[in-house]
């Protein structure tokens, strides 16, 4: 069965420590992985995609990295603003645009 | 750009009522999908529109029905309410749909069936 698997599921930090969200996929014919972050009460915002093994993108304190089966999102010495759920989804071959989600690592980061 | 809006933001309906939701996208998207977010699913995936034409729909019963207009805005039905069917209603847009693009999501509606 087509799967997305995120660990942590919740995760606490002191501001400053830095740390990394994991998400393993399997699915057949990666179309794309996607990184959104969702606040308590809002819809998911997009922060990055990427497409084959061995991408990295960067965004202020993140870092997104992919290989063949898994993803990691990278916080390096976080703020208490980056507390949110994050979330990883497939797009996988097949599914047109569809997209599986995983159930998202909830970040805290205390000051 | 103006992002992807849905109305209501929020909604209480007894069981057995009948909802609809609505979306409008990213000005130029012509792609909308609807996804369910509940705390033991998750985010999953219901239908999504494209060009008028429901295209691809998740694991969901009838009761769960959307369509989309000429202006790529999209609504969502349920029918029959349930108390399960309490839940945050998120519409995503994209441009065309196509397999790894990014879809954009819009704030959700939330939904209490009492």
């Amino acid at each position: 069965e087509d799967q997305v698997t995120q660990s942590p599921e919740a995760l606490r930090l002191q501001e400053g420590e830095s740390s990394s969200l994991n998400c393993s996929y399997t699915v057949s014919g990666l179309r794309g992985l996607f990184w959104y972050r969702q606040d308590p009460g809002k819809g998911p915002e997009f922060l990055f995609t990427l497409y084959s093994a061995g991408e990295e993108k960067e965004k202020e304190r993140l870092k997104a990295t992919l290989t063949k089966k898994e993803s990691f999102l990278h916080i390096t010495a976080p703020k208490p603003e980056d507390s949110a759920t994050y979330l990883c989804a497939v797009n996988y071959g097949g599914s047109q645009g569809n997209l599986i989600f995983g159930k998202g690592t909830k970040l805290s980061v205390k000051p | 750009k103006a992002g992807v809006t849905q109305t209501p933001r929020y909604l209480i309906k007894t069981r057995g009522q009948q909802v609809t939701l609505s979306c409008s996208p990213i000005s130029g998207h012509r792609s909308v999908s609807w996804y369910q977010q509940t705390p033991g699913q998750g985010l999953q995936f219901l239908f999504e529109y494209f060009s008028e034409t429901q295209r691809n729909k998740g694991n969901f019963p009838g009761r769960f029905s959307g369509r989309q207009f000429s202006n790529s805005r999209s609504e969502m039905n349920v029918s029959t309410l349930e108390l399960g069917d309490s839940a945050l209603y998120l519409c995503a847009s994209s441009a065309a749909g196509e397999q790894g693009e990014t879809q954009y999501f819009g704030p959700g509606t939330r939904l209490l069936v009492l």
